[in-house]
């Protein structure tokens, strides 16, 4: 079983809708939680992290934590054609430097 | 944001020669750059953390002689993969953290596409 778990999709939306992505995990001592954007043959660029628990909004984005039942979310509103690329999640313990990564959302949105 | 190159971005090689790919930080000094290595349709996998002036760190199940790593200066770390194979054929991709930044903020290059005849 992956440490880092997420739906390979391909999520279709159309433009304006909110995207709605997830990760689970299994490793309890995770602490700090990332989502990248990828565009196709680019690398990830960071979008936002958080640490434990909680929600974090920026712009269009919101990202939410619950430790308790090892899952993880964002969420995207207004969203744009600009907004089509591979979404992943990353997460990381409190010490060391390792990231471990899920395979990665792959989201269209439509115009 | 701070930017991060690859050179190149995509090397075609028969089997059995040496492939070396170069990650620079353009305008930040990174003490740290790390590789990583990502298969169609999987995620990132850590291959090894690199430390610039010391040997770099290599995730269990990779071989470093075969992926060579050199960190020699503060903006320039570069991965050579020796004798390569077929199944060295992948997407490598590195990224590096500015001094006292969290290590959750890592600046990724744009990858290097390998593909080994």
């Amino acid at each position: 079983q992956k440490e880092v778990e997420q739906d390979p999709g391909p999520l279709s939306v159309p433009e304006g809708a909110i995207v709605s992505l997830n990760c689970t995990y299994s490793n309890s001592a995770f602490q700090y939680f990332m989502w990248y954007r990828q565009y196709s043959r680019k690398g990830p660029e960071l979008l936002m992290y958080t640490y434990s628990s909680g929600n974090k909004e920026d712009g269009r984005f919101t990202a939410q934590v619950d430790k308790s039942s090892k899952y993880i979310s964002l969420f995207i509103r207004d969203s744009q054609p600009s907004d089509s690329a591979t979404y992943l999640c990353a997460m990381r313990r409190a010490a060391g430097n390792k990231l471990t990564f899920g395979g990665g959302t792959r989201v269209l949105v439509k115009p | 944001g701070a930017v991060v190159s690859q050179h190149p971005s995509w090397v075609i090689c028969k089997s059995g020669t040496s492939v070396k790919i170069e990650c620079r930080s353009l305008d930040f000094q990174a003490t740290t750059m790390f590789w990583y290595r990502q298969f169609p349709k999987q995620s990132l996998m850590l291959m090894a953390t690199s430390n610039e002036g010391s040997k770099a760190t290599y995730e269990q199940g990779v071989e470093k002689d075969k992926f060579l790593i050199n960190h020699a200066s503060l903006t320039l770390s570069t991965l050579t993969v020796t004798s390569a194979h077929p199944e060295d054929s992948s997407f490598y991709i590195c990224s590096a953290r500015e001094p006292g930044a969290t290590y959750n903020e890592q600046f990724f290059g744009p990858g290097t596409r390998l593909t080994v005849l």
